[in-house]
């Protein structure tokens, strides 16, 4: 069964710090693999990786993905409060569905 | 309209009422989708279709029906609420069905009593 796996499942910190977000995958035939923030309605899009080792950047925002190990991270330096969010992981697979995981929930506190 | 919207934002509705869900986008985007959003469990597709005209189930598909008359509009019907479809539902589209950014609409908050 196609599974996508996010950790941690929620995390504190302080501005400034730099946090990273883990998802793991297991589907059949991987196509892409999108990571998301949502604040308080809906999803937005940060990043769509489909290659393995080539870096995504966005700002303060970075993302890679490693497809022999099936996992992606994504990296927020320089944390600010604007920041809070949960953080989506989606993989598409040959099924054609997007595979959603359950979020990290960030907090950054002043 | 600008992008995807839904209606209504939120519905309260008693068990066994048929309830339909809108969800309009104006990018002429070829796929569009449907989800549920519950507490500890994620997005959850519930139905999808790639082009109009065309539908597929997704993993949560029972007790809900969709239809896609045209390119714009992907409407979501619940035949006879039952309270476990209480949720928030997502409309979402994308240019085409190949893992793309999916846009996502605000939202139907939806409680089933």
């Amino acid at each position: 069964e196609d599974k996508v796996v996010q950790s941690p499942l929620s995390l504190v910190v302080h501005e400034g710090d730099t946090v990273t977000l883990n998802c793991s995958y297991e589907v059949t035939n991987f196509r892409s693999l999108l990571w998301y923030k949502q604040e308080k309605k809906a999803p937005t899009f940060l990043f769509m990786l489909t290659s393995s080792g080539i870096e995504k950047k966005s700002g303060r925002l970075s993302s890679i993905l490693d497809k022999k190990e099936l996992f992606s991270i994504l990296n927020i330096t320089a944390t600010q409060t604007g920041d809070s969010a949960i953080y989506l992981c989606a993989v598409f697979s040959g099924t054609y569905k997007y595979i959603f995981g359950t979020g990290t929930r960030l907090k950054v506190l002043a | 309209i600008a992008g995807i919207t839904q209606a209504p934002t939120s519905q309260i509705l008693a068990a066994g009422r048929r309830m339909t869900l809108r969800c309009t986008q104006d990018m002429r985007h070829n796929a569009m989708y449907w989800y549920r959003q519950d507490l500890g469990l994620g997005l959850r597709l519930i139905h999808y279709s790639n082009t109009a005209g065309t539908t597929g189930k997704g993993e949560v598909p029972d007790g809900y029906s969709v239809s896609r008359a045209n390119t714009d509009d992907f409407p979501l019907t619940l035949a006879s609420a039952v309270p476990s479809q209480t949720s928030v539902y997502f409309c979402a589209s994308s240019v085409e069905f190949r893992g793309d950014e999916q846009f996502f609409g605000p939202g139907t908050r939806l409680t089933v009593l």
